[in-house]
C-alpha cells in the first residue's frame, strides 16, 4: 500500500456520461497530481493541486475539471465522456517542494475507466 | 515542450540475459530524471538521477545519466521473470510545479 488511495478501482460508463474519480493523498502530502495513461499516449500529466489551489495544468481537456478539498483529498471530474477517454487515471502525491529524494512522489493504484 | 523518448518500445529476453533500456530527453531547465517500473498497477520508483556521470545501483539494476548528450540508460543484469514490466523514464524541470514528463515506456518481457 503506497498510502495514496484512489477510488473506484474500475469504472464502466456510457458515452456522454459524467464520472468522478477520487484520490486521498499520503498523510502529510500537500500536492496532488493527476495523470492519464492510455494505450496510445502513455502517461500524461493533467493537473496539479497544492494545498487546495491549482498549481499547474497539463494536457487536460475542457470537459475535465478537478479540485482539492480542505482535507487535501482531490476529485477529478470527467464529463461528456467519449470512447477515447477510456484510460487508467493515476493520482500521485508529494511532500513539500523542499523534499529531494524522489521528490516524495508516490502514485496510487489508479482508476481504470472504460467508456462504452 | 518537454519531450522524452524511450527505446526500444519492447524487448523480449531469456532469464539471465542483460538488458539496456534507453531514454533520451529534451527539457527546458532540466532538473532530474527518474526511472519507474510499472507492473499492471502504479509505477514504482527505481532511481532518481540529477548529476551527470554518477551511477545509481540497486541490486541488479543500475542507471546513469549523461547531461551533455541528454540521455540515460537503465541496465538490468541477470534478468529474472519478475523483471517483466514496463519501464518508464520521466524528467522533471526546475520550477515549483514539479510535474513529470514521461516517455512511452519500454515493455520488457523475460522468458523462463
Amino acid at each position: 500500500d503506497s498510502g495514496v488511495t484512489q477510488t473506484p478501482k474500475h469504472l464502466i460508463t456510457a458515452t456522454g456520461q459524467r464520472v468522478t474519480l477520487r484520490c486521498s493523498p499520503r498523510s502529510g502530502d500537500l500536492s496532488v497530481y493527476w495523470y492519464q495513461q492510455s494505450l496510445d499516449q502513455g502517461l500524461q500529466f493533467l493537473i496539479q493541486y497544492y494545498n487546495g489551489e491549482e498549481r499547474a495544468k497539463g494536457n487536460i481537456l475542457e470537459r475535465f475539471s478537478a479540485q482539492q478539498f480542505p482535507d487535501l483529498h482531490s476529485e477529478l471530474n470527467l464529463s461528456s465522456l467519449e470512447l477515447g477517454d477510456s484510460a487508467l487515471y493515476f493520482c500521485a502525491s508529494s511532500v513539500s517542494p523542499s523534499a529531494t529524494l524522489n521528490y516524495g512522489y508516490t502514485f496510487g493504484s489508479g482508476t481504470r475507466l472504460t467508456v462504452v | 515542450e518537454d519531450k522524452v523518448v524511450q527505446s526500444p518500445l519492447s524487448l523480449v529476453v531469456h532469464e539471465g540475459d542483460t538488458v539496456t533500456l534507453n531514454c533520451s530527453y529534451e527539457v527546458t531547465n532540466f532538473r532530474s530524471l527518474l526511472w519507474y517500473k510499472q507492473e499492471k498497477k502504479a509505477p514504482t520508483f527505481l532511481f532518481m538521477l540529477t548529476s551527470s556521470g554518477i551511477e545509481k545501483k540497486s541490486g541488479r539494476l543500475s542507471s546513469i545519466l549523461d547531461k551533455k548528450e541528454l540521455f540515460s540508460i537503465l541496465n538490468i543484469t541477470a534478468t529474472q521473470t519478475g523483471d517483466s514490466a514496463v519501464y518508464l523514464c520521466a524528467v522533471i524541470s526546475s520550477g515549483s510545479t514539479r510535474q513529470l514528463t514521461f516517455g512511452s515506456g519500454t515493455q520488457l518481457t523475460v522468458l523462463p
